[in-house]
């Protein structure tokens, strides 16, 4: 079935340092969706790419989808000790699955 | 409502009894899903509800889970004789239509602990 794999399973990194989590599916995805969990709290949608090649991007935040729509990435430019929390994509086929997640966490 | 709004959002139950978690999804929102998150584990999928279609309950660990919806409103999902291994936190989520472009909403979840 379906596998959603997602890597690193952790970062730890100094305040200003970047940071990008990877994501990749067993299957060709429609499309590939973001979430930020912050510790104590649930997932909140942060964006959905679905076109092969497709780039967006929230302020330091750079959003990839691969060009065989199978792979994705998330890059933070700079980290500021708000953007600690997991990571997570989502991959829809027939079906959405998350991956496991990548928790951040950011040293002042 | 303004939210996904999930109750309790703490239970503590006995092993073997009954729980009843609830999810009241955003006035609108068509879909509906479940999902449990072991502690500092990933989203595991239990089940889906599109509107009046049957759920896909692929994601129900065993026959002890069960949820119900009526038509697009309230879900409640039904663990019976609870485990220990069912401690987690329980999310319900819900989007405007079925498995298309729309990301998820997430309640605040139901922290449930199997003593």
């Amino acid at each position: 079935g379906q596998q959603v794999m997602q890597i690193p399973q952790y970062q730890h990194v100094q305040e200003g340092e970047d940071f990008t989590t990877y994501c990749n599916s067993s299957t060709t995805l429609s499309n590939i969706q973001w979430y930020k969990q912050r510790p104590g709290g649930h997932p909140v949608f942060l964006i959905q790419l679905v076109k092969s090649g497709e780039v967006k991007k929230q302020k330091r935040l750079t959003f990839q989808f691969g060009e065989a729509k199978k792979n994705s990435s998330l890059h933070i430019t700079a980290t500021q000790t708000t953007d600690v929390g997991t990571y997570f994509c989502a991959g829809r086929n027939n079906d959405m699955r998350f991956g496991a997640g990548t928790r951040l966490t950011v040293k002042p | 409502g303004a939210g996904v709004s999930q109750s309790p959002s703490n239970k503590v139950t006995e092993k073997g009894k009954d729980v009843e978690l609830r999810c009241d999804p955003i006035s609108g929102h068509t879909a509906l899903y479940w999902y449990r998150q072991r502690l500092g584990q990933g989203l595991e999928f239990l089940i889906y509800f599109q509107g009046n279609s049957a759920p896909d309950k692929s994601g129900l660990p065993s026959d002890r889970f069960s949820a119900e919806r009526t038509g697009e409103s309230v879900s409640t999902l039904t663990i019976q004789r609870t485990q220990q291994e069912d401690s987690a936190v329980y999310l319900c989520a819900s989007s405007p239509f079925g498995q298309l472009s729309y990301g998820y909403t997430f309640g605040s979840g139901t922290r449930l602990t199997v003593v």
